[in-house]
Parts: structure tokens; sequence; C-alpha cells
């Protein structure tokens, strides 16, 4: 009963370096989500996918890039990693757009 | 922007104490109003979607209302299990995106 599943689950990375976050759910879902999460603030969402195929940037994008690799699987590509980008990633899913996410135990990101 | 404000910021229950949390919100055409509670260390886990003013759902000590402006949670004779930081998320239009509040992180002492 796995549901969302996100590798790593720490991380610490230098400025300038890169890194893909990765994420998997097996509950045959349509829509997948990134989000970040920092102190005192809500979640953020960064890009979300609707479907196998499509992707949208969603509030905070810059300086990530996402693939939807197939239905189970949504990645999270940090190409030059910045120390404003320390923080704990969440990926979601949902059956569709309308229904509850549901996410993994995040990703916690350290960028010295 | 839709705007999703929770209060208090941290809240402190002796066992049994029951209390509200609040999720005000301003959106424009509200679709649903999400209740998540999240633990140290890991990731929200969904409790209740509400879609419409009057709504309420239930579940163990839990029970979320709506209103036109706001969302309560109210938790009834709470225990220390109970201990766990609770998100409100709203959705709006045609968007996907969930706003999310900043949480209310609730403490039951024994």
């Amino acid at each position: 009963n796995a549901g969302v599943t996100q590798t790593p689950k720490f991380q610490v990375l230098k400025t300038g370096q890169s890194m893909t976050l990765q994420c998997a759910q097996d509950m045959n879902h349509n829509s997948m989500y990134w989000y970040r999460q920092d102190p005192g603030m809500g979640l953020r969402l960064i890009y979300y996918s609707a479907s196998e195929g499509t992707t949208d940037k969603g509030e905070v994008p810059n300086g990530y890039n996402v693939s939807r690799l197939n239905k189970r699987e949504f990645s999270l590509r940090l190409e030059s990693a910045a120390p404003s980008q320390t923080s704990v990633y969440f990926c979601a899913s949902s059956e569709e757009k309308n229904q509850p996410q549901h996410f993994g135990d995040g990703t916690r990101l350290s960028i010295l | 922007e839709d705007q999703v404000t929770q209060s208090p910021e941290a809240l402190r229950l002796q066992e049994g104490e029951s209390s509200s949390l609040n999720c005000s919100y301003t959106v424009s055409g509200l679709r649903g109003l999400f209740w998540y509670r999240q633990d140290p260390g890991k990731g929200p886990e969904f409790l209740f979607t509400l879609y419409s003013a009057g709504e309420e759902k239930e579940k163990e000590r839990l029970k979320a209302t709506l209103t036109k402006k706001e969302s309560f949670l109210h938790i009834t004779a709470p225990k220390p299990e109970d201990s766990a930081t609770y998100l409100c998320a709203v959705q709006a239009g045609n968007d996907y995106k969930l706003s999310f509040g900043a949480g209310t992180t609730v403490t039951v002492r024994a």
C-alpha cells in the first residue's frame, strides 16, 4: 500500500549542482503535483501534470523543470541549485483535478 | 489572488479540552475546501473535502464545517494522538492549484 513514493528522502547539494527528485504513485491517478514547503508558509505549487503527457507551471516554477515520464512517475529537476531552493519538497497525486490530493513523505533538500 | 489564513498559529490543549481551528479564505468561485493533517517529518494526510456553505463532515473526534467565508475544524475531547499540524487548502475556479494556509499546530497534553 505504498501510495506516493519519493526518493531520496534527504539530500545535501552545493550551489550550482543539479539534482532530480523522483516521485511515483501506484494509485492509477491521472494528476500529479510538486510542492515546496517552507517554515511559516503554506505549501506552494511548483509544477503540475493534469494527465500523462502534459505539464504546467504553478505558483513558483522558476529554477525548476519537470518530466511526466509515464502515468506513474513525475520527476522534478533543479538544473543549478541555489540556497533559496533549500526546502522540503512534496509530490502529490489525485484521481482527477478536483479530487483530494494524496502526498508522499517529502524530500528534505539543503543547498549550501 | 486566492488568500487562505489559518488561526491560531499554535494551540495547546489539555486532553479532553475541546477547541476549534479557523480557516478564512478569499477566493473567486470556490470549488472545494480541503483539510489535511500533517505529522512531523511526514506528508499531509487528507481528512475532509467541503464543497458548499452549510456542509459538515465528521471523522472520529474531528468535525469540519464551511460557511461562505471560513471553515472551522472542531476537535472534540482531543487525545494526545491528535497532536499534529492541521492544514487548510482551497481550490477555486478551473485552476488545479490548491492554495494552502500556513497551518495550525495543535499540541494535546495528557
